[in-house]
Formats: C-alpha cells, sequence, structure tokens
C-alpha cells in the first residue's frame, strides 16, 4: 500500500520569495507522482507529474518538483511566488501496477502575504 | 478543452436520508472518480470507474454507492446520511492509462442536519 505525507499543513511567506512545500511517499515499487492545487471553492487542478527520466520536472506558472528516489520525495518549489499562489496544494501518488487508485496527501496551505 | 460538471453544488439532507450526487464530463475520458474531502483530512478515494459499466471500490466505499451510466456520467449515492456529516464531494476523470493526471469538477458540498 502506498502512502503520501505533507509535512506541513500551513506555510506563509511573503510575495517575491521563494518557496518549497514537502512531500514523502512510501512505496516498494515504481510510482506515478503527481501536485495538484486547489483554490478556495474550487476543484483541484494539475500542476505537474513524475514518472520516469530526468527528476527536475517543471510544470505551469514557474512551479517545478525534484524526485529523490533516496528520500522517498517529490518536494515542489517556485522561486519567486505571487499573491495568486495562495492556495492548497496536494501531492499525489499512484502504484504503477493500477495507476488509477491515486491517494492524495493531506495537503499544505501556502498563505502568500504582500 | 472540457468540463467537469457536478450537481448540485449543495446539497442538505437529514439524517438516514439517501442522497445522490451527479457527475458529467465532456473530456470523452474512459475513467472517473469520486473522492470525499474532509477538513484536514485530504482527499480520500470513494469508488472508480475505469470504463462503461465498470465500478471498483476505494478506501473509503463502505456506505456509499456508485454507478456509471453511461461514459460521461458518474453518479453517487449515500445509502444513509450521517447526521452532523459535513464534507466536499469531488467527481475526477481522467484518459484510460493515464490515471497520474486528473481534472476535477468544483465538487458538491454535503451537509446533514
Amino acid at each position: 500500500t502506498q502512502t503520501v505525507s505533507q509535512s506541513d499543513a500551513h506555510v506563509t511567506v511573503f510575495e517575491g520569495d521563494s518557496v518549497e512545500l514537502r512531500c514523502n511517499y512510501s512505496y516498494g515499487g515504481s510510482i506515478y507522482l503527481s501536485w495538484y492545487i486547489q483554490h478556495h471553492g474550487h476543484g483541484l487542478q494539475f500542476l505537474l507529474k513524475y514518472y520516469s527520466g530526468n527528476p527536475v520536472v517543471q510544470g505551469v506558472n514557474g512551479f517545478e518538483a525534484e524526485f529523490s528516489k533516496s528520500d522517498s520525495s517529490f518536494h515542489l518549489r517556485k522561486a519567486s511566488v505571487h499573491w495568486s499562489d495562495s492556495a492548497v496544494y496536494f501531492c499525489a501518488v499512484s502504484p504503477d501496477t493500477n495507476a488509477y487508485k491515486v491517494i492524495f496527501g493531506k495537503g499544505t496551505h501556502l498563505h502568500v502575504l504582500p | 478543452g472540457g468540463i467537469i460538471t457536478q450537481t448540485p453544488k449543495f446539497l442538505i439532507g437529514q439524517e438516514g436520508q439517501k442522497l445522490t450526487l451527479k457527475c458529467q464530463q465532456n473530456f470523452n475520458h474512459d475513467t472517473m472518480y469520486w473522492y470525499r474531502q474532509d477538513s484536514g483530512k485530504g482527499l480520500r478515494l470513494i469508488y472508480y470507474s475505469i470504463t462503461e459499466n465498470d465500478l471498483q471500490k476505494g478506501d473509503l466505499s463502505e456506505g456509499y454507492d456508485a454507478s456509471r451510466e453511461k461514459k460521461s456520467s458518474f453518479s453517487l449515492t449515500v445509502t444513509s446520511a450521517q447526521k452532523n456529516e459535513m464534507a466536499v464531494f469531488l467527481c475526477a476523470s481522467s484518459i484510460a492509462g493515464s490515471a497520474e493526471t486528473l481534472y476535477f469538477g468544483s465538487g458538491t458540498r454535503l451537509t446533514v442536519l
């Protein structure tokens, strides 16, 4: 069974700061890893994904994430945040043996202050 | 582009009541999902359907039924609403074999009095 952990429930930064949102997973085999964003009152929107190849993947709006097999991590980063990046961010994993069973972390609420 | 439409947006029910939530997608995606979102608990998978007429249980299927009436629609029924229950139910879809990219609706917010 795969699990995904997002250790920070809330992260607060100022506009223009860099930010890293942490995601750790546990699973013995190959997995798909993704990040999603949820603005208040809306559904989730896909940001980026990783399965194999270059461990650093680029997403929309300047977001990128880095896969580390040794750390079992897939942290999301942005070099310079904007107030509109304030939202809840979810990390998701699914095993390649059943890619349909997508499991989400509890989410990290990013607050960007002006 | 496409869209996922969930109806109703808000649903208020009574304890013990049977309640049905509906989801339609025009992406022409094969696979559809129902998730429950509770504050502080993230999303939990209730049911998913790989293709029309298929149903698969997720980790939270007890207390729910689902129906994939046709490729574009996927319904979820709360078989007996629990008092003081409050959650958002999210429907999603994906291209078959590409489950790592889900497209979500805006959700149905359930309140049980």
